[in-house]
């Protein structure tokens, strides 16, 4: 089965950048989509389809995907930023949705 | 307004069964792709089940065989049947929209229920 891998933890002080990284077997064929869950919610959409965003997400956060790494950015973090962060693909060899385990920001 | 609401949660035995109900507005559940997914306390997101629009189902191989998805276009609600249930079973669900194809994002979440599996 395909398997997404992600880093546990990432932790940054305000106004840096944070890069959240899925690592996955030729990736970058797959469109990848990331979700933030802040804690006691629903997951919600951030980038869709590797790069788009939904309407209502802030410019500061942008996706790409190549190789075998998509990369979800967060530019000029904010405490409101702080949540944990999972990417997501369709498997289409098992018609099966795969999960990264999550990245859980920091704002220090 | 788009949205789903979950209900059906609650404390069951284990190896007993529950059945989730997600109940969809502003959108038809035949017409789209519909996935449940779940999350252990303090675990991430692990996807359970998908009914396409034109009602094949797949699932995750952790519940092969012991839940089920089905949908009933008139009342326009999404299920889940869940039987032999277990004690790592104990999450929160999640009644999920996909777009028009499996591949899509989950761009609607519901509020999510939570099913504890204990004696």
């Amino acid at each position: 089965s395909y398997v997404l891998t992600q880093a546990p933890s990432v932790s940054l002080a305000p106004g840096k950048t944070a890069t959240i990284t899925c690592g996955g077997n030729n990736i970058g064929s797959k469109g990848v989509h990331w979700y933030q869950q802040r804690p006691g919610q629903a997951p919600v959409l951030v980038i869709y389809y590797d790069s788009d965003r939904p309407s209502g997400i802030p410019e500061r956060f942008s996706g790409s995907n190549s190789g075998n790494t998509a990369t979800l950015t967060i530019s000029r973090v904010e405490a409101g930023d702080e949540a944990d962060y999972y990417c997501q693909v369709w498997d289409s060899s098992s018609d099966h949705v795969v999960f990264g385990g999550g990245t859980k920001l920091t704002v220090l | 307004d788009v949205q789903l609401v979950e209900s059906g949660g609650g404390l069951v035995q284990p190896g007993g069964s529950l059945r989730l109900s997600c109940a969809a507005s502003g959108f038809t559940v035949s017409s789209i792709y519909m996935s449940w997914v779940r999350q252990a306390p303090g675990r991430g997101l692990e996807w359970v089940s998908v009914i396409y629009s034109g009602g094949s189902t797949y699932y995750a191989d952790s519940v092969k065989g012991r839940f089920t998805i089905s949908r009933d276009n008139s009342k326009n609600t999404l299920y889940l049947q869940m039987n032999s249930l277990r004690a790592e079973e104990t999450a929160v669900y999640y009644c999920v929209r996909h777009g028009s194809v499996p591949r899509d994002a989950f761009d609607i979440w519901g509020q999510g229920t939570m099913v504890t599996v204990s004696s």
